[in-house]
């Protein structure tokens, strides 16, 4: 099966502009989630959609971070006003089943996109 | 709240060596335990899970782990390292029950392959 997809690989912004990220998750999987790795850290979670719905956005910044899933398939973050903290990997995963039910079948996660603010 | 410790950021084995990578986790309740690797510029790929049953979990590539509740650990090791296990390695814990399942990550580990 194809994995999760995810555009572009690599973005450089200056401060204060504007960037969006684009993931396609895994055909058929009702749970996607965005996450945000700094180097050096592990993977931070942003936000957890089940199908377009929101399961948990208490960590993003929603002063600067929008996220939409419309119709339950693909999924964009947006960041606007970018700020220089912002420079990481944004990691999209997707997982069958709902949010309860993927902890039994794991969490299949897309190449990344790395973000430079500059 | 669960969260994950992962010992030692950076572990550097010579080739066909052990390979241990510790893990502790804290939860209230039953852990769902992952452990992840990353290559460079790539995501994150599944090595193995934990859900129920058999303590000790084989995953892919010859690595394995064993969760013991009593010391709160999920240790991952290899019984010896080849030059294509460099990579940074991720522990992540899902708990059960409750309404919310994120998955948390460790910081991670950083393993060295010495030939």
């Amino acid at each position: 099966e194809a994995g999760v997809a995810q555009s572009p690989r690599y973005k450089i912004i200056e401060k204060r502009q504007s960037v969006a990220f684009w993931c396609n998750p895994i055909s058929g999987h009702a749970t996607l989630y965005w996450y945000q790795q700094i180097l050096g850290q592990g993977p931070k979670l942003l936000i957890q959609f089940q199908n377009n719905g929101v399961v948990d956005d208490s960590q993003l910044p929603k002063d600067r971070f929008s996220a939409e899933r419309l119709k339950g398939v693909d999924s964009t973050l947006k960041i606007q006003p970018a700020k220089l903290e912002d420079s990481a990997v944004y990691l999209c995963a997707s997982s069958q089943g709902s949010h309860q039910g993927a902890r039994y079948y794991g969490y299949t996660f897309g190449s990344g996109t790395r973000l430079t603010v500059v | 709240a669960q969260s994950v410790t992962q010992l030692g950021s950076h572990v550097s084995v010579s080739e066909g060596a052990l390979v241990l990578l510790r893990c502790n986790y804290s939860s209230s309740v039953p852990p769902y335990l992952f452990w992840y690797v990353q290559y460079p510029n790539q995501g994150l790929q599944l090595l193995l899970k934990y859900t129920t049953g058999a303590t000790l979990v084989k995953g892919i590539n010859g690595f394995e782990a064993e969760f013991k509740k009593s010391e709160t650990s999920f240790h991952l090791t290899k019984p010896s390292a080849h030059m294509s296990d460099a990579a940074e390695y991720f522990c992540a814990v899902s708990k059960s029950g409750g309404s919310n399942y994120k998955l948390t990550f460790g910081k991670g580990t950083l393993l060295t392959v010495n030939p």
